[in-house]
């Protein structure tokens, strides 16, 4: 049972343009949110963290959209890059498990000069 | 940020032989590593939780007698892959938590490239 839902699968963009990706999930246990960029033949690094005590969070040209509500959250890449083209996986953790990671199926971004 | 080592970055082994991977934190102490495998174009598959001093936890569906974990001090754990087949060639990659101070998160390791021939 995946317990993070991640979408789209692909994502084609334009140079300049804003990327976005969406997870859901169903735990409410789950307090910690992170985002990770996986470049081909290398390990995730991580990007972006949110807990749910804070709807936004923003670092530099990206930015963590939270709704604790609909259990959404959303990875937000303004100005996009050609180097921002790699694999991007969305995760949940709940504390009380030592900080397991359960992970979205990931999205690959393209992004075209 | 931390930093998480894998060595080998990549090893070709012969069928049946034994391979030992080694995960290092590099500037943190981490209680816990995790031990993931990667198939191309998919998605982080976890293997195993390794807690430094004690015997690791596998995931569902995982063998502990062919992927035998230790984790010996709080900056290295290894993962051996006994008897290796084929089938075991895959991308295995190691993350450490750091959950000292204000601080909780989880660092990976840049991965390990095995090929069983």
């Amino acid at each position: 049972q995946q317990q993070v839902k991640q979408s789209p699968q692909s994502l084609i963009v334009q140079k300049g343009g804003i990327s976005i990706i969406n997870c859901a999930y169903e735990n409410t246990a789950f307090d910690y949110f992170p985002w990770y960029q996986q470049f081909p033949g290398k390990g995730p690094a991580l990007l972006i963290a949110i807990r749910p005590d804070v709807s936004e969070k923003k670092e530099g040209r990206f930015t963590i959209s939270f709704n604790k509500s609909a259990k959404q959250f959303s990875l937000h890449i303004m100005d996009s890059q050609p180097g921002d083209s790699a694999t991007y996986f969305c995760a949940a953790s709940k504390g009380s498990t030592l900080g397991r990671l359960y992970f979205g199926r990931g999205t690959q971004l393209t992004v075209w000069p | 940020g931390a930093v998480v080592s894998q060595h080998p970055s990549w090893v070709i082994c012969k069928s049946g032989t034994s391979v030992k991977i080694e995960c290092r934190s590099l500037d943190f102490q981490a209680t816990t590593m995790f031990w993931y495998r990667q198939f191309p174009k998919q998605s982080l598959m976890l293997m195993a939780t390794s807690n430094e001093g004690s015997k690791a936890t596998y995931e569902q569906g995982v063998e502990k007698d062919k992927f035998l974990i230790n984790h010996a001090s709080l900056t290295l754990s290894t993962l051996t892959v006994t008897s290796a087949h084929p089938e075991d060639s895959s991308f295995y990659i190691c993350s450490a938590r750091d959950s000292w101070g204000d601080t909780d998160t989880q660092y990976f390791g840049p991965g390990t490239r095995l090929t069983v021939l």
